[in-house]
């Protein structure tokens, strides 16, 4: 499977813990992004990361959450201290570095992050 | 934030009927695209426009880059039960190092 892989795809955690979730670019693909879905919303961004660089984080609440695309490894949204409001869906994507394709993203199939 | 007005929010067609619907913004985009989405899933990309007035088919779905390059319309022809499900149009303004700004979607039903 060449696709972008993400896990856990559901994540079930009480308030005040910790979400760690996980994403795995395409191959060849060193541009990841990460949205949120909130239900029969579209997505919104969160943040944009090449390998050990945060690019654009407009999108991400600036207390609790935090990314990062180490060198070796897959991608991590962290979110601390969760809240209800946390709960939602959460997308990542990736797209080729340079050339080619323009600004194709391609999706993972996301984690469904509950708070209870 | 910027935001993409996407219409119509739900359609039921039936079986066989051609489907549109469309994208606008009050800014300009560089990039269009076009994902569907079912329920449980990550969107799949379908059609990517980058350049003003383009014309994109897909199989039975076709897409087109407004020259205004403020709106996009997805046509869908010959609809079928597996078009079921949520449509989203997604542009990148200038600027904007990538990210993508999604419209809200459109639930499409097909009816037998």
């Amino acid at each position: 499977n060449a696709g972008v892989m993400q896990n856990p795809r559901h994540l079930v955690r009480r308030r005040g813990q910790e979400a760690r979730l996980r994403c795995s670019p395409m191959k060849g693909h060193s541009h990841v992004y990460w949205y949120r879905q909130l239900p029969e919303e579209g997505l919104k961004f969160m943040v944009y990361l090449q390998k050990e660089n945060i690019i654009d984080e407009s999108g991400m609440p600036k207390e609790r959450f935090s990314a990062e695309f180490p060198k070796e490894g897959p991608s991590i949204l962290r979110i601390q201290q969760v809240v209800r409001g946390d709960s939602a869906a959460y997308f990542c994507a990736s797209s080729l570095r340079s050339g080619g394709a323009y600004n194709e993203q391609f999706f993972g199939p996301g984690t469904r992050l509950t708070v209870l | 934030g910027q935001q993409l007005n996407q219409s119509p929010q739900s359609m039921f067609i039936q079986e066989g009927e051609d489907v549109s619907m469309n994208c606008t913004s009050s800014s300009i985009f560089n990039t269009w695209l076009w994902y569907k989405q079912d329920p449980g899933e990550g969107p799949v990309l379908l059609i990517a426009l980058y350049k003003a007035g383009e014309l994109t088919s897909n199989g039975r779905l076709t897409a087109q880059f407004g020259i205004t390059r403020k709106d996009s319309f997805l046509n869908i022809s010959a609809s079928i039960p597996s078009d079921v499900g949520i449509y989203f149009c997604a542009g990148q303004l200038p600027g904007s190092a990538r990210q993508l700004t999604f419209g809200s979607g459109t639930q499409l039903t097909v009816l037998p």
